[in-house]
C-alpha cells in the first residue's frame, strides 16, 4: 500500500473511445504527476501539478488532457488515442515540487491498451 | 533532457550473492534516487543520496555517488528471490528540479 491509488488497473479502448484514468493520494502531498512507461524506454514525465496548478506539460499531445480538481485527485482524460499510446500510465505524488523535491510515491499504474 | 543510464541492462545472479548496478548521468544534480519496480507494478522508492553525500546505507542496500565521474552504484547484499525486479536510477537535475529516469536494470535472482 503506497498511499497512491490508481483506477482502473487495466483499460482496453478503441481509438475513437473516450476514457479517463483516475489517481487519488492519501498522503497529504501538494504535488502530483503523470508518467508514461513504454517498453524499453525511460519513464516519460507527462504532467506535473502543484497545488492544483499545472506547472509542467512536457509537449504531450492534446489527446491527453489532465485535470486536477484538488490536491488529492488527478485525472487523465483520454480521447482519440493511437495504438502507440498503449503503455503503463503511472501516477505519483510528492510533498512539494521545486528544489530537492525528494522521493516520489507511485501508484500501481494503469495498463492501457489501444486497439 | 538529462537521464540516468543504468548498466547492465539485465543481471542474473544466484540467491545469496551480491548484486551491483551502476548509473551514469550527464550534468550536475541535486540528488540521485533509486527505485524498484516489480513486473507491471508501480515504482517504489529505495534510497536518496544528495550531491554532497558519497555513500548511504539502508538495510541490505548500499548506494555510492561519485559526482566527479557522474556515476552512482547500487549494491544489494545477500540477494533474495524477492529482490527480483527492475531497478531505476533517477536524477533531480540542478536547475531543473524534475526527476528524470533511466531505462533500468532488470535483476533476476535465481533460487
Amino acid at each position: 500500500e503506497t498511499g497512491v491509488t490508481q483506477t482502473p488497473r487495466h483499460l482496453v479502448m478503441g481509438m475513437t473511445n473516450k476514457k479517463s484514468l483516475k489517481c487519488e493520494q492519501h498522503l497529504g502531498h501538494n504535488a502530483m504527476y503523470w508518467y508514461k512507461q513504454s517498453a524499453k524506454k525511460p519513464l516519460e514525465l507527462m504532467f506535473v501539478y502543484s497545488l492544483e496548478e499545472r506547472v509542467e506539460n512536457n509537449s504531450v499531445p492534446s489527446r491527453f488532457s489532465p485535470e486536477c480538481p484538488n490536491s488529492s485527485h488527478l485525472f487523465l482524460h483520454l480521447h482519440t488515442l493511437q495504438p502507440e499510446d498503449s503503455a503503463l500510465y503511472l501516477c505519483a505524488s510528492s510533498l512539494n515540487t521545486g528544489v530537492d523535491t525528494g522521493e516520489l510515491f507511485f501508484g500501481e499504474g494503469s495498463r492501457l491498451t489501444v486497439l | 533532457s538529462q537521464q540516468g543510464e543504468e548498466d547492465p541492462q539485465a543481471l542474473s545472479i544466484q540467491e545469496g550473492e551480491n548484486a551491483t548496478m551502476n548509473c551514469s548521468y550527464k550534468t550536475s544534480i541535486n540528488n540521485l534516487q533509486w527505485y524498484r519496480q516489480n513486473s507491471g507494478r508501480g515504482l517504489v522508492h529505495l534510497i536518496l543520496i544528495r550531491s554532497n553525500e558519497r555513500e548511504k546505507h539502508s538495510g541490505r542496500l548500499r548506494v555510492t555517488l561519485d559526482t566527479s565521474k557522474k556515476s552512482s552504484s547500487l549494491l544489494i547484499t545477500a540477494s533474495r528471490a524477492a529482490d527480483t525486479a527492475s531497478y531505476f536510477c533517477a536524477t533531480e537535475d540542478f536547475g531543473n528540479e524534475k526527476l528524470t529516469f533511466g531505462t533500468g536494470t532488470r535483476l533476476t535472482i535465481i533460487p
